[in-house]
């Protein structure tokens, strides 16, 4: 197994360009997650879903979209980026197996907004 | 409004010694709470957790009390080690919530000292 797999690892944008950070995960979890890290804030979470089809906001969801078509993928999408979004993402991934099943993280995609 | 606050950024630790890391919640409807450790250029990774129903658990070196009447839960680490040098996370799940939906602390970076 993979487990929690993220693309790009790094990438640099400019103000107003859109871009999609890639999140997959190969442990047939029905649970994912996108936070963000930021210096001072720790992790706070964008969107996130519960099943194929199913997502919901977190505490910072403005300027993100996400959708689940399928179980193994969550695209998180910036359509205009701006500086604020400049962060560190990381993607979870979570079974339902257990009312207090943990989750499994992705390395992070670092994203430098200018 | 931080739901979920770890004040002390950082701490200091002798090799052997006890670590103790804090954290403090607000939100009276959670009810799990978990511990997250983060080494740099990697995603967090699960440590340990406890229900609202314990104050107390233990997982080798880690114990995590919780004082559900302070909203207070705090992490020790007997004896502390170099590999213990990390960045904590406190997360906390709300009663009746989705399991992935977890608010977290903004960290302390644990520091042991050889």
């Amino acid at each position: 197994n993979a487990g929690v797999t993220q693309t790009p690892k790094f990438q640099v944008l400019k103000t107003g360009q859109s871009m999609t950070l890639q999140c997959a995960q190969d442990m047939n979890h029905e649970y994912m997650s996108w936070y963000r890290q930021d210096p001072g804030m720790g992790l706070r979470l964008i969107h996130y879903s519960v099943g194929a089809g199913i997502t919901d906001q977190g505490e910072v969801p403005n300027g993100y979209n996400v959708s689940r078509s399928t179980t193994e993928d969550f695209p998180l999408r910036l359509l205009s980026a701006a500086p604020s979004q400049t962060s560190v993402y990381f993607c979870a991934s979570s079974s339902t197996s257990g009312r207090f099943e943990t989750q499994y993280f992705g390395p992070g995609t670092r994203l430098l907004v200018l | 409004d931080q739901q979920v606050k770890q004040n002390s950024p950082s701490l200091s630790v002798q090799e052997g010694r006890i670590s103790i890391l804090n954290c403090d919640y607000t939100n009276s409807m959670f009810d799990y709470f978990l511990w997250y450790k983060k080494y740099p250029a990697e995603g967090p990774t699960f440590l340990i957790s406890i229900s609202s129903i314990k104050d107390k658990n233990e997982d080798g070196r880690f114990t995590v009390f919780l004082n559900k009447s302070a909203k207070h839960l705090s992490l020790h680490i007997v004896p502390s080690q170099p590999g213990d040098s990390a960045v904590y996370f406190c997360a906390a799940s709300e009663y009746g919530g989705a399991t992935n939906k977890l608010i977290f602390g903004t960290g302390t970076l644990l520091a042991v000292q050889p």
